[in-house]
């Protein structure tokens, strides 16, 4: 079973700071199944990244997901107010057929 | 619009059961794998359960098979999960979403349905 890790936990940033996110796999995962959501509070979570690297239709270009086998990062290269929020990656295969990773939360600082 | 509305949450004692239902709309319904994913209170995600299309493709994670059934309506539109058993540890909010295709993410989620089991 692939477990995914993320850090920082919690990361404190400004707006208009760049957010880099990490997501770490037990084991190399293929980047066409591996996906970025965003969860703002009280909301069901939003896809923002697809395939490691494809944004999801409505993102903004400031949002760019990068890395391959056990190494993936999402970035927010100028966080605008709205992107505060918890994000979690994900993985789609075989058992369980898709994993999560625990999250981590961008927060105003 | 592409919508998914979940509803049949509720408040249930520990062993009991609960169904649960996904109201799709907006798109070719029978063409999409659908899954029910779930979040406790304060905690990250959980998968619970895939479906493919046409059912022929049934998947659950390992805390909910033989307690959890999911299925689907195409004709209606609607997708089910049957839970059983009931734990505490089952309380969460149940989302119900809608797979990419070639299982790149979850593309669609419902606003989901929250299910309380008490001791």
């Amino acid at each position: 079973e692939i477990v995914l890790t993320q850090s920082p936990g919690t990361v404190s940033l400004s707006p208009g700071e760049r957010a880099t996110l990490s997501c770490r796999a037990s084991q190399s995962v293929s980047s066409n199944y591996l996906a970025w959501y965003q969860q703002k509070p009280g909301q069901a979570p939003r896809l923002v990244i697809y395939g490691a690297s494809s944004r999801a239709t409505g993102i903004p270009d400031r949002f760019s997901g990068s890395g391959s086998g056990t190494d993936f990062t999402l970035t927010i290269s100028r966080l605008e107010p709205e992107d505060f929020a918890v994000y979690y990656c994900q993985h789609y295969g075989s058992s369980p057929r898709w994993t999560f990773g625990q999250g981590t939360k961008v927060e105003i600082k | 619009e592409v919508q998914l509305v979940e509803s049949g949450g509720g408040l249930v004692k520990r062993g009991g059961s609960l169904r649960l239902s996904c109201a799709a709309s907006g798109f070719t319904f029978s063409t999409y794998t659908l899954n029910w994913v779930r979040q406790a209170p304060g905690k990250g995600l959980e998968w619970v359960s895939s479906i493919s299309g046409g059912s022929t493709y049934i998947y659950y994670a390992d805390s909910m098979k033989g307690r959890f059934t999911v299925s689907r309506d195409n004709a209606k539109n609607s997708l089910y999960v049957q839970m059983n058993s009931l734990r505490v540890e089952d309380t969460a909010v149940y989302y119900c979403t809608r797979d990419l295709p070639y299982a790149h993410g979850m593309d669609v989620w419902g606003q989901g349905t929250t299910v309380t089991v008490s001791s």
